[in-house]
Protein backbone atom coordinates (compact mmCIF):
# COMPACT_ATOMS: atom_id res chain seq x y z
CA UNK A 1 0.00 0.00 0.00
CA UNK A 2 1.13 3.38 -1.13
CA UNK A 3 1.90 5.71 1.91
CA UNK A 4 0.16 8.63 0.66
CA UNK A 5 -2.80 7.67 -1.75
CA UNK A 6 -4.79 9.95 -3.81
CA UNK A 7 -7.16 9.92 -6.98
CA UNK A 8 -5.17 10.19 -9.50
CA UNK A 9 -7.98 11.62 -11.95
CA UNK A 10 -7.99 13.70 -14.42
CA UNK A 11 -10.40 15.62 -13.02
CA UNK A 12 -11.83 17.96 -15.90
CA UNK A 13 -14.36 20.57 -14.97
CA UNK A 14 -15.74 24.01 -16.20
CA UNK A 15 -14.84 27.59 -15.03
CA UNK A 16 -16.53 28.69 -11.96
CA UNK A 17 -16.85 24.74 -10.71
CA UNK A 18 -16.06 23.28 -6.99
CA UNK A 19 -13.86 20.59 -6.83
CA UNK A 20 -12.95 18.45 -4.21
CA UNK A 21 -9.72 16.18 -3.86
CA UNK A 22 -9.14 13.78 -1.50
CA UNK A 23 -6.00 12.17 0.05
CA UNK A 24 -5.49 9.30 2.61
CA UNK A 25 -2.20 8.33 4.73
CA UNK A 26 -1.35 5.54 6.52
CA UNK A 27 1.28 6.47 8.44
CA UNK A 28 -0.85 7.62 12.04
CA UNK A 29 2.80 9.11 12.96
CA UNK A 30 2.55 11.66 10.62
CA UNK A 31 2.78 15.39 11.91
CA UNK A 32 2.76 17.94 9.09
CA UNK A 33 0.38 17.73 6.19
CA UNK A 34 -0.09 20.19 2.95
CA UNK A 35 -1.28 20.61 -0.35
CA UNK A 36 1.22 21.35 -3.28
CA UNK A 37 0.74 22.46 -6.74
CA UNK A 38 2.94 21.12 -9.65
CA UNK A 39 2.72 22.63 -12.81
CA UNK A 40 3.65 20.19 -16.48
CA UNK A 41 7.30 19.97 -16.17
CA UNK A 42 7.76 22.10 -13.39
CA UNK A 43 8.84 21.29 -9.60
CA UNK A 44 6.23 21.45 -6.93
CA UNK A 45 5.29 24.59 -5.31
CA UNK A 46 3.72 24.83 -1.73
CA UNK A 47 0.11 25.69 -1.87
CA UNK A 48 -0.58 25.47 1.55
CA UNK A 49 -0.62 23.63 4.86
CA UNK A 50 -3.23 21.87 6.31
CA UNK A 51 -4.35 22.17 9.64
CA UNK A 52 -6.19 19.87 12.08
CA UNK A 53 -9.19 22.33 12.39
CA UNK A 54 -9.34 23.22 8.54
CA UNK A 55 -7.69 25.99 6.69
CA UNK A 56 -9.18 28.32 4.45
CA UNK A 57 -6.72 30.51 1.68
CA UNK A 58 -9.10 32.41 -0.94
CA UNK A 59 -11.05 29.56 -3.02
CA UNK A 60 -9.14 27.46 -1.75
CA UNK A 61 -10.47 25.16 1.96
CA UNK A 62 -8.08 21.80 3.22
CA UNK A 63 -9.26 19.93 5.84
CA UNK A 64 -7.31 17.01 7.98
CA UNK A 65 -9.48 14.36 9.49
CA UNK A 66 -6.39 12.34 11.94
CA UNK A 67 -8.58 9.89 13.08
CA UNK A 68 -9.66 8.87 9.32
CA UNK A 69 -6.31 9.65 8.40
CA UNK A 70 -8.05 11.44 5.48
CA UNK A 71 -7.23 14.80 4.20
CA UNK A 72 -9.16 17.38 1.58
CA UNK A 73 -9.29 20.13 -0.27
CA UNK A 74 -11.61 22.04 -2.14
CA UNK A 75 -11.45 24.32 -4.91
CA UNK A 76 -14.23 26.86 -5.42
CA UNK A 77 -14.80 29.03 -8.46
CA UNK A 78 -12.33 26.94 -10.97
CA UNK A 79 -10.01 29.50 -12.68
CA UNK A 80 -8.52 28.15 -16.26
CA UNK A 81 -5.02 28.81 -14.34
CA UNK A 82 -6.08 25.90 -11.67
CA UNK A 83 -4.76 23.30 -13.94
CA UNK A 84 -2.49 21.53 -12.78
CA UNK A 85 -1.56 18.21 -10.76
CA UNK A 86 -2.23 18.75 -6.56
CA UNK A 87 -0.13 16.63 -4.38
CA UNK A 88 -1.11 15.47 -1.01
CA UNK A 89 2.26 15.34 0.95
CA UNK A 90 3.07 14.24 4.52
CA UNK A 91 5.24 14.23 7.02
CA UNK A 92 6.56 12.06 10.22
CA UNK A 93 8.11 15.15 12.21
CA UNK A 94 11.56 14.09 10.19
CA UNK A 95 13.01 16.29 7.44
CA UNK A 96 11.60 13.73 4.56
CA UNK A 97 8.73 14.82 2.80
CA UNK A 98 6.40 12.27 1.53
CA UNK A 99 4.50 12.83 -1.93
CA UNK A 100 1.57 11.36 -2.87
CA UNK A 101 0.84 10.63 -6.27
CA UNK A 102 -1.12 13.67 -7.13
CA UNK A 103 -4.67 14.39 -9.04
CA UNK A 104 -4.94 16.01 -12.36
CA UNK A 105 -7.06 18.67 -12.71
CA UNK A 106 -8.09 20.26 -15.89
CA UNK A 107 -10.31 23.53 -15.76
CA UNK A 108 -11.90 23.78 -19.66
CA UNK A 109 -13.71 27.47 -20.16
CA UNK B 1 11.96 33.96 0.74
CA UNK B 2 14.21 31.10 0.70
CA UNK B 3 15.88 30.48 -2.69
CA UNK B 4 17.53 27.17 -4.08
CA UNK B 5 19.36 27.08 -7.89
CA UNK B 6 19.57 23.92 -9.54
CA UNK B 7 21.55 23.41 -12.75
CA UNK B 8 21.25 22.35 -15.66
CA UNK B 9 17.88 22.80 -16.18
CA UNK B 10 17.77 20.08 -19.15
CA UNK B 11 20.35 17.61 -20.35
CA UNK B 12 21.05 14.93 -22.98
CA UNK B 13 23.76 12.56 -22.63
CA UNK B 14 24.43 9.30 -24.14
CA UNK B 15 24.15 5.70 -22.80
CA UNK B 16 27.67 5.36 -20.24
CA UNK B 17 28.40 8.58 -19.58
CA UNK B 18 28.06 10.87 -16.10
CA UNK B 19 26.23 13.34 -15.60
CA UNK B 20 26.13 16.12 -13.03
CA UNK B 21 23.30 18.01 -11.27
CA UNK B 22 23.92 21.16 -8.77
CA UNK B 23 21.47 21.68 -6.27
CA UNK B 24 22.27 25.20 -4.78
CA UNK B 25 20.69 27.21 -1.49
CA UNK B 26 21.84 30.26 -2.25
CA UNK B 27 20.58 32.99 0.79
CA UNK B 28 20.15 30.29 3.41
CA UNK B 29 22.59 27.20 4.51
CA UNK B 30 21.62 23.88 3.84
CA UNK B 31 22.97 20.74 6.45
CA UNK B 32 20.65 18.61 4.34
CA UNK B 33 19.08 18.51 1.27
CA UNK B 34 17.20 16.08 -0.55
CA UNK B 35 16.71 14.29 -4.06
CA UNK B 36 13.94 13.29 -5.51
CA UNK B 37 12.92 11.86 -9.08
CA UNK B 38 9.80 12.20 -11.31
CA UNK B 39 8.70 9.52 -13.83
CA UNK B 40 6.32 10.45 -16.37
CA UNK B 41 2.62 11.10 -14.55
CA UNK B 42 3.82 9.56 -11.35
CA UNK B 43 4.98 11.45 -8.19
CA UNK B 44 8.33 12.91 -6.68
CA UNK B 45 10.20 9.50 -5.18
CA UNK B 46 12.75 10.35 -2.41
CA UNK B 47 15.68 9.15 -3.62
CA UNK B 48 18.20 10.07 -0.65
CA UNK B 49 18.79 12.29 1.96
CA UNK B 50 22.26 14.70 1.34
CA UNK B 51 23.94 15.60 4.60
CA UNK B 52 26.34 18.21 4.79
CA UNK B 53 30.23 16.94 5.36
CA UNK B 54 28.82 12.78 5.84
CA UNK B 55 27.62 10.39 3.85
CA UNK B 56 24.41 10.49 2.14
CA UNK B 57 21.40 8.41 3.52
CA UNK B 58 19.67 6.29 0.50
CA UNK B 59 15.92 5.34 0.57
CA UNK B 60 15.38 1.45 -0.12
CA UNK B 61 15.78 0.40 -3.80
CA UNK B 62 18.25 3.19 -4.80
CA UNK B 63 21.50 2.52 -5.58
CA UNK B 64 24.08 4.44 -4.09
CA UNK B 65 27.49 3.55 -6.25
CA UNK B 66 24.97 4.76 -9.54
CA UNK B 67 23.97 7.66 -8.02
CA UNK B 68 26.25 9.50 -6.07
CA UNK B 69 26.02 12.37 -3.93
CA UNK B 70 28.08 14.69 -2.73
CA UNK B 71 27.44 17.80 0.23
CA UNK B 72 30.98 19.15 0.73
CA UNK B 73 29.00 23.09 1.99
CA UNK B 74 26.04 24.56 3.50
CA UNK B 75 25.02 25.44 0.22
CA UNK B 76 25.76 22.95 -1.82
CA UNK B 77 24.95 19.11 -3.03
CA UNK B 78 25.75 17.70 -6.35
CA UNK B 79 24.18 14.49 -7.37
CA UNK B 80 25.89 12.56 -10.07
CA UNK B 81 24.27 9.89 -12.26
CA UNK B 82 27.23 7.53 -13.34
CA UNK B 83 27.13 5.23 -16.19
CA UNK B 84 23.42 6.53 -17.13
CA UNK B 85 20.76 4.56 -18.99
CA UNK B 86 17.54 5.35 -20.93
CA UNK B 87 16.03 4.43 -18.01
CA UNK B 88 17.39 6.39 -15.95
CA UNK B 89 16.06 9.27 -18.06
CA UNK B 90 13.62 11.17 -15.86
CA UNK B 91 13.21 14.67 -14.18
CA UNK B 92 15.78 15.17 -10.88
CA UNK B 93 14.53 17.68 -8.42
CA UNK B 94 16.57 18.93 -5.30
CA UNK B 95 15.16 20.22 -2.20
CA UNK B 96 16.44 22.32 1.06
CA UNK B 97 15.07 23.30 4.04
CA UNK B 98 15.78 26.44 5.81
CA UNK B 99 15.61 25.80 9.38
CA UNK B 100 15.62 29.21 10.22
CA UNK B 101 12.39 29.88 9.01
CA UNK B 102 9.41 30.04 10.86
CA UNK B 103 6.91 30.08 8.19
CA UNK B 104 3.84 27.92 7.32
CA UNK B 105 5.05 25.69 4.72
CA UNK B 106 8.19 24.82 7.25
CA UNK B 107 10.73 25.74 5.24
CA UNK B 108 10.85 23.81 2.25
CA UNK B 109 11.89 24.91 -1.21
CA UNK B 110 12.27 23.07 -4.31
CA UNK B 111 14.77 23.56 -6.86
CA UNK B 112 13.25 23.57 -10.57
CA UNK B 113 14.47 20.40 -11.54
CA UNK B 114 16.77 18.60 -14.19
CA UNK B 115 15.17 16.90 -16.69
CA UNK B 116 17.70 14.10 -17.93
CA UNK B 117 17.67 12.35 -21.36
CA UNK B 118 19.96 9.40 -21.51
CA UNK B 119 20.22 8.42 -25.43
Amino acid sequence: RKEVEQDPGPFNVPEGATVAFNCTYSNSASQSFFWYRQDCRKEPKLLMSVYSSGNEDGRFTAQLNRASQYISLLIRDSKLSDSATYLCVVNHNTDKLIFGTGTRLQVFP
Amino acid sequence: GAVVSQHPSRVICKSGTSVKIECRSLDFQATTMFWYRQFPKKSLMLMATSNEGSKATYEQGVEKDKFLINHASLTLSTLTVTSAHPEDSSFYICSARDLNFFGTDYGYTFGSGTRLTVV
